[in-house]
């Protein structure tokens, strides 16, 4: 069966400081991999979705980026944290079939400070 | 882009009550998903509905999919308090590589 991890689960980090969150995805192969942003109790904001090893597309331009270094990893990123970036950040993993199923990590809560 | 708006934005019923979500579009969408999500944890697929008039039925939640594919609902019969949480549509943009997710619906459900 197919998992999905992410890590670390809550991260504080004060303005201007770097970031990095990891997702990992175990048993499947060349899935297709999404970052999404959630502000509290609402809706999901698609971030970065990668259908390849080294091929992402970014939604909303920002102040984070999207690597994709290994087939099932996928990792989030920023040079200088701003307090808008706080909030509950989401990696999904799909077939990429036409039914548009996603299965969603645990999630990385993250303020700044 | 896709929009997606579902209403309503919360509600409150008492166990054993029936309620419904809806998720409306003015755009076709080529498949729908319902999520649910708790507090704290990512959200958890329900079901996928792709045929226009689809119905599809998990235990006491029913899922309706519009003759146009432009809209859903979600009806969940004789709530219980582990109905809880909260309820996201999502449509399939462009056959399988990206989805477009509604505001969400805040169920609470009281014992």
């Amino acid at each position: 069966s197919q998992t999905i991890h992410q890590w670390p689960a809550t991260l504080v980090q004060p303005v201007g400081s770097p970031l990095s969150l990891e997702c990992t995805v175990e048993g499947t192969s060349n899935p297709n991999l999404y970052w999404y942003r959630q502000a509290a109790g609402r809706g999901l904001q698609l971030l970065f979705y990668s259908v390849g090893i080294g091929q992402i597309s970014s939604e909303v331009p920002q102040n984070l980026s999207a690597s994709r270094p290994q087939d099932r990893q996928f990792i989030l990123s920023s040079k200088k944290l701003l307090l808008s970036d706080s909030g509950f950040y989401l990696c999904a993993w799909s077939y990429g079939d036409i039914r548009g199923e996603q299965y969603f990590g645990p999630g990385t809560r993250l303020t700044v400070t | 882009t896709q929009l997606l708006e579902q209403s309503p934005q919360f509600l409150s019923i008492q166990e054993g009550e029936n309620l419904t979500v809806y998720c409306n579009s003015s755009s076709v969408f080529s498949s729908l998903q319902w999520y649910r999500q708790e507090p704290g944890e990512g959200p958890v697929l329900l079901v996928t509905v792709v045929t226009g008039g689809e119905v599809k039925k998990l235990k006491r939640l029913t899922f309706q999919f519009g003759d146009a594919r432009k809209d859903s609902s979600l009806h969940i019969t004789a709530a219980q308090p582990g109905d809880t949480g909260l309820y996201l549509c999502a449509g399939d943009e462009a056959a399988g590589n990206k989805l477009t997710f509604g505001g969400g619906t805040r169920v609470l459900v009281k014992p």
